[in-house]
């Protein structure tokens, strides 16, 4: 079985300056693909950033980019500029790709999260 | 991004009722819906994976009778709490996919069960 652990459960970083989160994950897929979900208090789930596990180049959105080492099973996010609507819990999440119509496949697993707090 | 639309976002129910939560794909066909719930200050924890047009796949531990999921078309899925009890109170999230793509979610239903 997949599983996705954030090992940090809180931080801070004040506004303008870098952060990172860390992600490791377990599988023993070849193929699958990676998620940052920013979840901020409205609870709404909010697509960060995703990975394709066969895609060597790091995924980057704009002020957010990724650090894949995929031999590692290691999926940091960075977050340049940090803004005050940066603060927010994120999920780092796991999904095999769907193979077809039906089954649980291609279902999210996440991490616990990591509670990301801008300071002004 | 696709829009994924949940209704009610808050809903309070006397303990021993039902409620029904709907999680509608607004412009897309969503082949397949995920139900997850959510505890405060935790992850979210997959309940049950629904296709259109067949029954749901739970996972285990989750109640089945409990929990009714309908994917009756291609754009609606709703979980219905029966017999609701305070310890069902929590966050529940759908999001949907269609085919291969990645899930778009709602916006999550806070049920307080009193």
């Amino acid at each position: 079985a997949q599983t996705v652990t954030q090992s940090q459960p809180e931080m801070s970083v004040q506004e303008a300056e870098t952060v990172t989160l860390s992600c490791t994950y377990d599988t023993s897929e070849s193929n699958y693909y990676l998620f940052w979900y920013k979840q901020p208090p409205s609870r709404q789930m909010i697509l960060v950033i995703r990975q394709e596990a066969y895609k060597q180049q790091n995924a980057t959105e704009n002020r957010f980019s990724v650090n894949f080492q995929k031999a590692a099973k290691s999926f940091s996010l960075k977050i340049s500029d940090s803004q005050l609507g940066d603060t927010a819990m994120y999920f780092c999440a796991f999904m095999k790709p769907p193979m077809n119509y039906g089954g649980s496949q291609g279902n999210l697993i996440f991490g616990k999260g990591t509670k990301l707090s801008v300071k002004p | 991004g696709a829009v994924v639309s949940q209704h009610p976002s808050r809903v309070i129910c006397k303990s021993g009722t039902s409620v029904k939560i709907e999680c509608r794909s607004l412009d897309f066909q969503a082949t397949t819906m995920f139900w997850y719930r959510q505890f405060p200050k935790q992850s979210l924890m997959l309940m049950a994976t629904s296709n259109e047009g067949s029954k749901a796949t739970y996972e285990q531990g989750v109640e089945k009778d409990k929990f009714l999921i309908n994917h009756a078309s291609l754009t609606l899925s709703t979980l219905t709490v029966t017999s609701a009890h305070p310890e069902d109170s929590s966050f529940y999230i759908c999001s949907a996919r269609h085919l291969n793509t990645e899930a778009f979610f709602g916006q999550g239903t806070r049920l307080t069960v009193v």
